[in-house]
């Protein structure tokens, strides 16, 4: 199976800061790379597909960059309805289609 | 409106069987696959498995595999997750997501999920 690791595993910020979280593969994952969003008590939220390709209806302020192994998400001007855990998810290939750990997102 | 909602909350012993639902709306049930995923209390996200609801074509996590069953009616717009014999372990929040394989290729809609408590 193909590992995901995200890093770091926590962070903390202010509102208004870019906040970069970076996501690796043990394999190449071309561009099947997403990202996805939770709250507390609430079901994960599809932010990014395709490495770059932003979900209808979620703010320009993320962003999704890389390929191959190496992918980061950027949220650009921090809001406080961003603090949130944020996961990665290869869909390469065959399933299983593995998420990283998460990377939460705290109030500094 | 395109959703997925999941079976109520389950309080369950040990040893016992359990199948939980999750059901479409708002779009064609048998051309997107639908996938489960669990998070532990406190914990990440976890890829059991996905079905496609028009073949009932199956793929397994080597985690999950032939721990749960996975299974869908596509009469009435239901995929299910299914235990023989539950574990403690068990106790969690249990997720369906549809997805996408083209275009897209990520879970784009998710259903309100499911809590599974397995105690004595």
């Amino acid at each position: 199976d193909i590992q995901m690791t995200q890093s770091p595993s926590s962070l903390s910020a202010s509102v208004g800061d870019r906040v970069t979280i970076t996501c690796r593969a043990s394999q190449s994952v071309g561009n099947s790379l997403n990202w996805y969003q939770q709250k507390p008590g609430t079901a994960p939220k599809l932010l990014i597909y395709a490495a770059f390709y932003l979900q209808s209806g979620v703010p320009s302020r993320f962003s999704g960059s890389g390929s191959g192994t190496d992918f980061t998400l950027t949220i650009t001007n921090l809001q406080p309805e961003d603090f949130a855990t944020y996961y990665c998810q290869q869909s390469y290939s065959t399933p299983p289609w593995t998420f990283g750990q998460g990377t939460k997102v705290e109030i500094k | 409106e395109v959703q997925l909602v999941q079976s109520g909350a389950e309080v369950k012993k040990p040893g016992e069987s359990l199948k939980i639902s999750c059901k479409g709306s708002g779009y064609t049930f048998t051309s997107y696959w639908i996938g489960w995923v669990r998070q532990m209390p406190g914990k990440g996200l976890e890829w059991m498995g996905i079905i496609y609801p028009d073949k009932s074509d199956t793929a397994y996590s080597p985690s999950f595999q032939g721990q749960v069953t996975i299974s869908a009616d596509r009469s009435i717009g239901t995929a299910y997750l299914q235990w023989n014999s539950l574990k403690a372990s068990d106790t969690a929040m249990y997720y369906c997501a549809r997805h996408a394989m083209r275009g897209m290729n990520a879970f784009d809609v998710w259903g309100q999920g499911t809590m599974v408590t397995v105690s004595s």
